[in-house]
């Protein structure tokens, strides 16, 4: 079956630091990809997404492009703040709207100043 | 943006109650609802998928007469817990997804079973 796997954490790094969160799937077919946020206290929030190969989400500085050739959505920020601590999840969905969202592990960043 | 809403936030109950948790889309139709079950330090697990009108879809594992599922309005999904047991202590999670791939993540409620 369909599954997404993500980096393990926790991430602890510094304020200004550049984030690297690596995630690959397999899926059967073509989905669609995202990364969410879960603030402390919070639900998930759509931090970005990208519904087929090359596409780039972005969205706060976050990006992540849609790797086919390598199965991956690897989200990265150049600059990470204070406020970007959070749990972050990958999480692919197939075919049409309506369909579950699969979700990684989701990876816990720590950002101190 | 889309809002859905959940209530309870927190819940405890007793252990051999049952509990009712309400998903609510605010500002928008959600033919489909989802609820997810978080554990601590892991990912969200699919349960249920929710349609308006008809019988939820449980996933594997999932048992449907005791985490009863009604999507009676295209706005309000509950998910009761009958018969609670301290390993039903977990966050529930619900999603509605409207007519894109998006789906709008409730708040969650927090279940503690004494």
């Amino acid at each position: 079956g369909d599954s997404v796997t993500q980096m393990e954490g926790p991430v602890t790094l510094s304020e200004e630091a550049f984030l690297t969160i690596n995630c690959t799937y397999t899926a059967t077919g073509y989905p669609s990809l995202f990364w969410y946020v879960q603030y402390p206290g919070e639900g998930l929030q759509l931090l970005l997404k990208a519904t087929k190969a090359d596409d780039k989400g972005s969205n706060k500085g976050f990006e992540a492009t849609y790797r086919k050739e390598t199965t991956s959505f690897h989200l990265e920020k150049g600059s990470v703040q204070v406020s970007d601590s959070a749990v972050y999840f990958c999480a692919l969905s197939e075919g049409q709207a309506g369909t579950a969202l699969i979700f990684g592990k989701g990876t816990t960043l720590s950002v101190s100043s | 943006g889309a809002v859905v809403s959940q209530h309870p936030s927190r819940v405890i109950c007793k252990s051999g109650t049952s509990v009712k948790i309400e998903c609510r889309s605010l500002d928008f139709q959600a033919t489909t609802m989802f609820w997810y079950r978080q554990f601590p330090k892991q990912s969200l697990m699919l349960m249920a998928t929710s349609n308006e009108g008809s019988k939820a879809t449980y996933e594997q594992g999932v048992e449907k007469d005791k985490f009863l599922i009604n999507h009676a309005s295209l706005t309000l999904s509950t998910l009761t817990v009958t018969s609670a047991h301290p390993e039903d202590s977990s966050f529930y999670i619900c999603s509605a997804s409207p007519v894109s791939y998006e789906q709008y993540f409730g708040p969650g409620t927090r279940l503690t079973v004494t």
